[in-house]
């Protein structure tokens, strides 16, 4: 069964640290894997996909199928980026097709 | 203005009383869900439908139940079977079921068990 896990509930760090967040996954198969952030009193929403390989707000996300990791990375911190951060997984195939699995969630508090 | 609309914000219910969730969306999604979100816990799938009269089971449907009979609505019943249904509960869509899709999301529903 797919799993997504993220190992941190918790994560603080202080503004223009570097900032780690850390997503491992089970999937067997190809996986397309996602990051989506919810900001204080505000909508779930994506942060960026592996896909793309794209950097967004100054993060990056690298797919590392020998280690099953998707960790989220930023090398300095800011306070706006603080947030709650999810690591999540579609299932493109096999009987739960179309199922999408998010993981526990990451606190990201940047600390001035 | 196109986006997922969830209601109510805020919902009370009594023990041993069913109660429903609404969930629309006027973005033509095919795909649509719905998750709890408890603290320390993350985001749990309850049930999803990838097409209109057509829906499965999450990871913890349980006590719910859903219905998919038109493309624009989802609504969630939790009903008086589910032991600890004070959460927030997510609503998504997606275009389709394809793995790079992205998911779009209501603003939530606060159920309180009085």
């Amino acid at each position: 069964a797919q799993r997504v896990t993220q190992p941190e509930k918790l994560l603080s760090v202080f503004k223009g640290a570097p900032v780690e967040l850390k997503c491992n996954y089970s999937y067997s198969g190809s996986p397309e894997l996602f990051w989506y952030v919810q900001y204080s009193r505000q909508r779930l929403q994506l942060l960026l996909r592996h896909i793309s390989r794209e950097s967004i707000k100054g993060f990056t996300a690298d797919l590392n199928k020998g280690e099953t990791s998707f960790h989220l990375k930023k090398p300095f911190a800011q306070e706006e980026d603080s947030a709650m951060y999810y690591c999540a997984l579609p299932n493109a195939g096999g009987t739960s097709y179309g199922k999408l699995t998010f993981g526990q969630g990451t606190i990201l508090t940047v600390h001035p | 203005d196109g986006g997922i609309t969830q209601s109510p914000k805020y919902l009370f219910r009594k023990e041993g009383q069913n109660v429903t969730l609404s969930c629309e969306q006027n973005l033509n999604h095919d795909a649509m869900y719905w998750y709890r979100q408890d603290p320390g816990q993350g985001l749990r799938l309850i049930y999803y439908s990838q097409i209109v009269n057509d829906f499965q089971k999450g990871d913890i449907a349980e006590g719910y139940s859903v219905s998919r009979e038109k493309k624009e609505s989802f609504p969630l019943t939790v009903t008086s079977a589910q032991k600890n249904p004070t959460a927030f509960y997510l609503c998504a869509s997606r275009t389709g079921t394809g793995a790079g899709t992205e998911a779009f999301f209501g603003q939530g529903t606060r159920l309180t068990v009085v």
